[in-house]
């Protein structure tokens, strides 16, 4: 079955970085584009970023556009999401979702990783 | 870049009722819209895709609808598991965007 398993959250200062990790399992996973979502608390879901199968296409929200870097290593069968210059209000839960081809749904998703950015 | 509006933000109804929530695009996405349903500390679950879709799974009550700018999403009799919190979502060549969620109570 697909599984998509998140790790690398935790607590960072302001300024920090984090690097976030996405394992993902039960599919072909270079058969697709992946995303990064991620929810404050108490607050709704917000888009991130996300990338092309083959990883040559890549977009961001213009909220972490500059200081975010997603990637994948098909070969590992993992995504990535490199967060710099982290701000207070990067404090979310992250997850990856899978995107399903041609309707662009997000089909599948982690169970979520927080990250808490704090003095 | 497109904004999503939902509305209501929350909605009260009792077991039964039949629920419709509204999502409204600042430009046209033809129908390339989602719907999720999220519960508290779980992960969104993917309900109707391309507007319309009912993903495998999902119960028949749930029904989407709608082109262009305006959707809806439809619980034709609310249950107790349908207490939660939906959300829309658009798609388009560069970004994704969600709505900013409907919570649905117990009246």
């Amino acid at each position: 079955q697909v599984q998509l398993v998140e790790s690398g959250g935790g607590l960072v200062k302001p300024g920090g970085s984090l690097r976030l990790s996405c394992a993902a399992s039960g599919f072909t996973f270079s058969d697709y584009y992946m995303s990064w979502i991620r929810q404050a608390p108490g607050k709704g879901l917000e888009w991130v970023s996300y990338i092309t199968s083959s990883g040559t296409t890549i977009y961001y929200a213009d909220s972490v556009k500059g200081r975010f870097t997603i990637s994948r290593d098909n070969a590992k069968n993992s995504l990535y999401l490199q967060m710099n210059s982290l701000r207070a209000e990067d404090t979310a839960v992250y997850y990856c979702a899978r995107d399903r081809p041609l309707s662009r749904a997000f089909d599948y998703w982690g169970q979520g990783t927080l990250v808490t950015v704090s003095s | 870049d497109i904004q999503m509006t939902q509305s209501p933000s929350t909605l009260s109804a009792s077991v039964g009722d039949r629920v419709t929530i509204t999502c409204r695009a600042s430009q046209s996405i033809s129908n390339w819209l989602a719907w999720y349903q999220q519960k508290p500390e779980k992960a969104p679950k993917l309900l109707i895709y391309k507007a319309s879709t009912l993903e495998s799974g999902v119960p028949s009550r749930f029904s989407g609808s709608g082109s262009g700018t305006e959707f809806t999403l439809t619980i034709s009799s609310l249950q107790p598991d349908d207490f939660a919190t939906y959300y829309c979502q658009q798609y388009n060549s560069y970004s994704r965007t969600f709505g900013q969620g409907t919570k649905v109570e117990i009246k």
